[in-house]
């Protein structure tokens, strides 16, 4: 098991880029978070999907940011014109989504926008 | 919403010390509670889930036990190893599925 998988690990952009992120969930696993984790604000919930689909995006900020999961075996985040102040780590989590189940997490993309 | 208040650190200690971490919580609904530990470069790892009130959850030598009363589930350790250097966070489960984090608490253990 090779747990959760994203990629890149770094990202560099230059403001006003797209920046796309991607994630691999644990096999079998039918929920998948992604959260931010900054100095300032700490971690942060986005978004969730279960079994593909997107049932909760109340953390997403509201203009720039999607998230899609077209497969069960990787969703994507996508950050368009991004601007410095989305430099953070964006961390993927899944788990197996029976009740409040152990949510495992990836390494993280830290994504810096110049 | 939701939120969650830990110890800030860093917090700084001898090998064989004693460790303890205060969380307190405020949420309108009944949570589910979590210690998390994250190492460099690595995302977030559970440690332990905190059962039922005024029951202890444990891992690898760490406790917390939920009081309800205080809405509190601190985080504790009789005797810290150097490998227990990291960043502890406490955090509670909003709807089955939703993690709010605390802020975070670093630890570093000196050998």
């Amino acid at each position: 098991n090779a747990g959760v998988i994203q990629t890149p690990r770094h990202k560099v952009t230059g403001k006003g880029q797209e920046a796309t992120l991607w994630c691999e969930p644990i096999s079998g696993h039918s929920a998948v978070f992604w959260y931010r984790q900054t100095i300032v604000q700490g971690l942060e919930f986005l978004t969730y999907f279960r079994n593909q689909a997107p049932i909760d995006d109340s953390g997403m900020p509201k203009e720039r940011f999607s998230a899609q999961m077209p497969n069960q075996s990787h969703s994507t985040l996508k950050i368009q014109s991004t601007q410095p102040q989305d430099s953070a780590v964006y961390l993927c989590a899944s788990s197996s989504g029976t009740g409040d189940a152990e949510q495992f997490f990836g390494p993280g993309t830290r994504l810096t926008v110049l | 919403g939701d939120s969650v208040t830990q110890t800030e650190g860093p917090v700084t200690l001898s090998e064989g010390t004693s460790l303890t971490v205060n969380c307190s919580y405020e949420t309108k609904q009944y949570p589910t509670l979590f210690w998390y530990v994250q190492y460099p470069g690595e995302g977030p790892q559970l440690l332990f889930k905190v059962p039922k009130a005024n029951e202890k959850g444990s891992s690898r030598g760490f406790e917390a036990t939920y009081n309800k009363e205080a809405t509190s589930f601190h985080l504790q350790k009789a005797s810290v190893q150097e490998s227990d250097s990291a960043v502890y966070y406490c955090a509670l489960s909003e709807m089955g599925y939703k993690l709010t984090f605390g802020t975070g608490t670093s630890l570093l253990v000196d050998p």
